[in-house]
């Protein structure tokens, strides 16, 4: 049964500390996306790559989020220095292509204090 | 940018009634529609996928149907079960950028036995 995984599952962080979150797409998928949930802003992508390479990133703020793919197996999101604000689940993604079925993980919830 | 409203925000109904979810979207250039469960601390499980040239889609008890010109779809369960409690989330691939999901803020379902 494949499944896109995501670790950690929690994390608890203070203000400032860098905090990076790792994604495995379903093996054959080439397109990631990133999204986080906040009570008040609902789903929001983040940002997603097709074939490892970024296509849209215009919903993080690049001042201190990050997103890469260092091999087809994995994503990263990386938030640097993490902020209170930045407390959600972000969720990540994966389709074989953009405009097909997009699978989510179960999350990364995320608390900055 | 592309608007996706969910109506009703949240409904309560005993087992076994007939539900209708509707979901609007502001941009018809879309290239599909996909309807989401999401249960409580939970990620998004896909339940149907319409692509903008079919007219509906089916999954056991679950029928999705899209009005593409209009900007519309539904989500039709049939008898209902309190295992069907959950958030239903609609998501639209397109409008002004093909390839991203833009979320509805989901319809809260509650049955009751």
């Amino acid at each position: 049964d494949a499944r896109v995984t995501q670790t950690p599952r929690h994390k608890v962080t203070e203000m400032g500390q860098e905090v990076t979150m790792r994604c495995q797409p379903i093996l054959g998928h080439n397109t990631v996306f990133w999204y986080r949930q906040t009570m008040m802003q609902g789903l929001e992508l983040l940002a997603y790559f097709r074939n490892r390479a970024p296509l849209d990133d215009s919903g993080m703020p690049k001042d201190r989020f990050s997103a890469e793919m260092p091999d087809a197996t994995l994503a990263t999101l990386k938030i640097q220095p993490s902020e209170p604000r930045d407390s959600a689940v972000y969720f990540c993604a994966s389709g074989y292509d953009r405009f097909y079925e997009q699978y989510f993980g179960p999350g990364t919830r995320l608390t900055v204090t | 940018k592309q608007e996706v409203t969910q109506i009703p925000a949240a409904l309560s109904v005993p087992e076994g009634e007939n539900l209708v979810l509707n979901c609007s979207f502001t941009d018809s250039a879309i290239y599909n529609l996909q309807w989401f469960r999401q249960d409580p601390g939970k990620g998004l499980t896909s339940l149907l996928l319409i692509q903008s040239s079919q007219r509906e889609q089916t999954s056991g008890r679950l029928n999705a149907s899209l009005d593409k010109s209009s900007g519309r779809s539904t989500l039709y369960i049939a008898a209902s079960q309190p295992g069907d409690s959950a958030t239903y989330l609609c998501a639209v691939n397109g409008g002004s950028t093909l390839g991203r999901l833009y979320f509805g803020r989901g319809t809260q379902l509650t049955v009751w036995p």
